[in-house]
């Protein structure tokens, strides 16, 4: 059964601290592995690693891909009170790409 | 260009009632999808229609019905709410063109939150 298992559920942080987020993947047929930030709604996209890429980076924050151990995760540095939401990944299935596996979700709050 | 819309931002419904979720996008996509969001369950997905004409089922579809109506719009319905179905809705739509990531970026709407009492 295709499953992704974010770690861990919550976590409670001051401004300043790094914090790294987990994403664990059983999927058959692994293309890629996206990554979204929500906030107080809709989610927005960060991020996406593929097959043929291991590492991005966007200002603060930065995600690696583990191929072999089936992992990804998200870096967040300095984080700031802004940095406050869920962050979710999510991986499609199938050779359409139509559908999608989200996993729950890792609550990120950060104390001024 | 409002990307993705979702009408009603909230709704209470008692139990037995009727409604139906509305979402349009104007981004000439061809993929729309409807997820229920709760609490520790992350997204799951109801429904999705890769394109214009076609629906299939997600991993939690019983208890509601979709319609692609159009390019546009792809609508969500409750014919006969349950408790259970109290959770936060959202539709997303996806294109199919472009880069790698274009391809496979998912643009959520804001949103429907739904009690049903």
């Amino acid at each position: 059964e295709d499953k992704v298992v974010q770690s861990p559920l919550s976590l409670v942080v001051h401004e300043g601290d790094t914090v790294t987020l987990n994403c664990s993947y059983e999927v058959t047929n692994f293309r890629s592995l996206l990554w979204y930030k929500q906030e107080k709604k809709a989610p927005t996209f960060l991020f996406m690693l593929t097959s043929s890429g291991i590492e991005k980076k966007s200002g603060r924050l930065s995600s690696i891909l583990d191929k072999k151990e089936l992992f990804s995760i998200l870096n967040i540095t300095a984080t700031q009170t802004g940095d406050s939401a869920i962050y979710l990944c999510a991986v499609p299935l199938g050779s359409g790409t139509y559908k999608y596996i989200f996993g729950t979700g890792t609550r990120l709050k950060v104390l001024a | 260009n409002a990307g993705v819309t979702q009408t009603p931002k909230f709704q209470v419904l008692k139990t037995g009632q009727s409604m139906t979720l509305q979402c349009a996008q104007d981004m000439n996509h061809n993929s729309m999808y409807w997820y229920r969001q709760d609490p520790g369950m992350g997204l799951r997905l109801i429904y999705y229609s890769a394109s214009e004409g076609t629906t299939d089922k997600g991993e939690v579809p019983n208890g509601y019905n979709v319609s692609r109506l159009n390019k546009r719009e792809f609508s969500l319905r409750l014919e006969s709410a349950a408790p259970s179905q109290t959770s936060v809705y959202f539709c997303a739509s996806r294109g199919t063109s472009g880069g790698v990531t274009s391809y496979n970026e998912q643009f959520f709407g804001p949103g429907t939150r739904l009690t049903v009492l």
